[in-house]
């Protein structure tokens, strides 16, 4: 069975300063990797993503998440945090060696805070 | 803007009425997916179709039908439904190999009165 752990319900963090949201997975296999953002009242907007490759994954607004295959992490990363990146942030996991379908399989969620 | 549009954004219901969501999506892909998002709880995947056809259904009660007419399109029909369905209805397509992960509309934010 594949699962997501984010183990934070909320991160605060003082605009300006670097930003982490944690989040580990359990996949045999090789997984493929996804980072989301959720906006108040919005549905979910893809972030970065690691499938292969170089360990460090470039997303959208600044952000970036580590994959760590010996710590089966993949943190999510900013170095300077934003008021406006205060959202509900969300890591997926999908097993390509699945049987199951092609859908990913969602953490519960980390809100993210960044106060003025 | 995702491409993955969703209709209605609002929907309240009665526990006797019948409604139907509605989604849409023009960017290619070939795989569609119901989930449902409830405050404090992960997202919940319900639906799957493939190529027009359902490949996975996750013991969801038969209150919630889906019905996948083409490539470009998702319903999902409620009928009896009970107050604690009442969430974030949120509809995603992909490629059918779902490497690039999913674009999810925005969501149907339904109450069940």
């Amino acid at each position: 069975a594949q699962s997501v752990a984010q183990p934070e319900d909320q991160v605060n963090v003082a605009e300006g300063n670097p930003l982490t949201v944690k989040c580990t997975y359990s996949v045999s296999g090789n997984p493929y990797l996804f980072w989301y953002v959720q906006y108040p009242n919005r549905g979910l907007q893809f972030l970065l993503k690691y499938i292969t490759g170089d360990n460090l994954v470039k997303g959208s607004y600044g952000f970036e998440a580590e994959f760590n295959k010996s710590q089966t992490s993949f943190h999510l990363k900013k170095p300077s945090a934003l008021v406006s990146d205060s959202a509900l942030y969300f890591c997926a996991v999908r097993d390509p060696n699945s049987n199951s379908g092609y859908a990913l399989n969602f953490g519960k969620g980390t809100s993210l805070l960044v106060t003025p | 803007e995702t491409g993955v549009t969703q209709t209605p954004r609002h929907l309240v219901m009665g526990m006797t009425n019948k409604k139907s969501l509605k989604c849409e999506q023009h960017l290619g892909h070939n795989a569609m997916y119901w989930y449902k998002q409830s405050a404090k709880k992960p997202l919940e995947l319900m639906f799957v179709y493939s190529l027009e056809e359902r490949v996975e259904n996750n013991s969801v009660p038969s209150r919630f039908s889906p019905e996948c007419p083409n490539s470009s399109h998702l319903f999902l029909h409620l009928h009896t439904l009970q107050p604690e369905d009442s969430a974030l209805y949120l509809c995603a397509s992909s490629t059918s190999a779902g490497s690039f992960g999913a674009f999810f509309g925005q969501g149907t934010r339904l109450t069940v009165v």
